[in-house]
């Protein structure tokens, strides 16, 4: 079936350290693989996406990794600041559902100063 | 910010009670969206809309229908709240010729609460 989800649900760094958020997937039949940021109060902010013929995609100081060999994606995010502190939710999207996001149950980054 | 807003923000309602959430968009984009976030579940789909008066059901679309009249404007209907119901709703837009599906732009939320 269709699932996505999340090896750990907090994430405590320390500022300045680097953050990995890990998730797994069970839909071998997936486009696109996308990392939204949700701070608190707020509606979900994309922050990249990995098409699934990549391993890697790297956006300003966010690198997205694939393996598909063990339908795994992480997130790292490099020098991680009180800024990033949120919840990351990994999300597949269905085009044939019109766009449809299926998405993870979300990992919460608390960054300490 | 993209122009998004929901209408309530915050409403609490009894069981029984019709309820309609309004979302209103700036961008002219063609694919709306609605999801409700719950502890433990993320967000899932409830129904979408990919232009005027044609709408589809989402993965969670039981007790809940759609309207939308205009390119703009994407309502959100219980028809009889229950305490299940009682949710966060996000309203999300799209469109396929900007980044394709990939970049969904969420709204602020409405909390919805069902006594």
């Amino acid at each position: 079936g269709e699932s996505v989800g999340l090896h750990l649900p907090t994430l405590s760094v320390q500022e300045g350290d680097n953050s990995i958020i890990n998730c797994a997937y069970s839909n071998s039949a997936s486009d696109y693989f996308i990392w939204y940021k949700q701070e608190s109060g707020k509606g979900p902010q994309f922050i990249i996406d990995i098409r699934s013929n990549m391993d890697k995609r790297q956006g300003q100081r966010v690198t997205v990794l694939l393996n598909k060999t063990v339908k795994h994606l992480s997130l790292q995010i490099a020098a991680t600041q009180p800024g990033d502190s949120a919840v990351y939710f990994c999300a597949e999207i269905l085009y044939n559902q019109g766009g449809k996001l299926i998405f993870g149950q979300g990992t919460e980054l608390s960054v300490k100063p | 910010d993209a122009g998004i807003t929901q209408s309530p923000r915050h409403k609490v309602t009894e069981t029984g009670t019709p309820v309609t959430l309004r979302c209103h968009q700036t961008e002219n984009h063609r694919y709306m969206y609605w999801y409700r976030q719950d502890p433990g579940h993320g967000l899932r789909l409830i129904h979408y809309s990919y232009g005027v008066k044609d709408t589809d059901k989402g993965e969670v679309s039981d007790g809940y229908s759609v309207s939308r009249s205009k390119t703009e404007d994407f309502l959100l209907t219980l028809e009889s709240a229950t305490s299940s119901q009682t949710s966060v709703y996000f309203c999300a837009i799209s469109d396929p010729g900007d980044r394709g599906f990939n970049e969904q732009y969420f709204g602020p939320g409405t909390r919805l609460t069902v006594t």
